[in-house]
């Protein structure tokens, strides 16, 4: 049983550049998460699905897009990367919203250049 | 991986003795609370979980206490391992937040051999 699985584990860009970070769970869970992870702060969420089909921004969204290609993925994709968006990445993903036990992937370590 | 939490509260315990990480949350109208565990490098791991009908709740080894006059959760650690050595940070679910979790930036546990 693989959980969440994220897609890559590592990144490097440069300013300015795109990528997608996949994350696919085989749990039959509805809803999904996209946290970042910065030091000495808690995990802060950029966007959200409730269920397949939708989508939700979270605290700080501003420079992300989600796709929820399906009930098991779900992709979040830089348009245009800035620095500030160098951080630990993890998807995570629950049966049905937030009373029930969250779990993670291994997260994807962005640096931005 | 990244280290999460560069300055985090850090503490110290010898192996075998008892742990006691503690978490002051930020609503009181919070219902739902878990504890999780984070290696370096790793996504956070589910430890136990408890809900606001509830003081006490034990898992294996683990310990959760909820106090809500103080809005104050506790995890205890029995009999401390190395393998507990970890970043550990507890997560409320606001009643009104049907999708939303808050999440502490969490203690350093470092058990000395």
């Amino acid at each position: 049983n693989a959980g969440v699985t994220q897609t890559p584990k590592f990144q490097v860009l440069k300013t300015g550049q795109s990528m997608t970070l996949q994350c696919a769970q085989d749990m039959n869970h509805n809803s999904m998460y996209w946290y970042r992870q910065d030091p000495g702060m808690g995990l802060r969420l950029i966007y959200y699905s409730a269920s397949e089909g939708t989508t939700d921004k979270g605290e700080v969204p501003n420079g992300y897009n989600v796709s929820r290609l399906n009930k098991r993925e779900f992709s979040l994709r830089l348009e245009s990367a800035a620095p500030s968006q160098t951080s630990v990445y993890f998807c995570a993903s629950t049966h049905f919203g937030a009373r029930e036990k969250l779990f993670f992937g291994s997260g994807t370590q962005l640096s931005v250049l | 991986g990244e280290s999460v939490g560069l300055h985090l509260p850090t503490l110290s315990v010898q192996e075998g003795d008892n742990s006691i990480i503690n978490c002051a949350y930020s609503n009181s109208a919070s219902d739902y609370f878990i504890w999780y565990k984070q290696e370096s490098g790793k996504g956070p791991q589910f430890i136990i979980d408890i809900r606001s009908n509830m003081d006490k709740r034990q898992g294996q080894r683990v310990t959760v206490l909820l106090n809500k006059t103080v809005k104050h959760l506790s995890l205890q650690i029995a009999a401390t391992q190395p393998g507990d050595s970890a970043v550990y940070f507890c997560a409320e679910t606001p009643i009104s937040g049907t999708y939303k979790y808050i999440f502490g930036t969490g203690t350093r546990l470092k058990v000395l051999a």
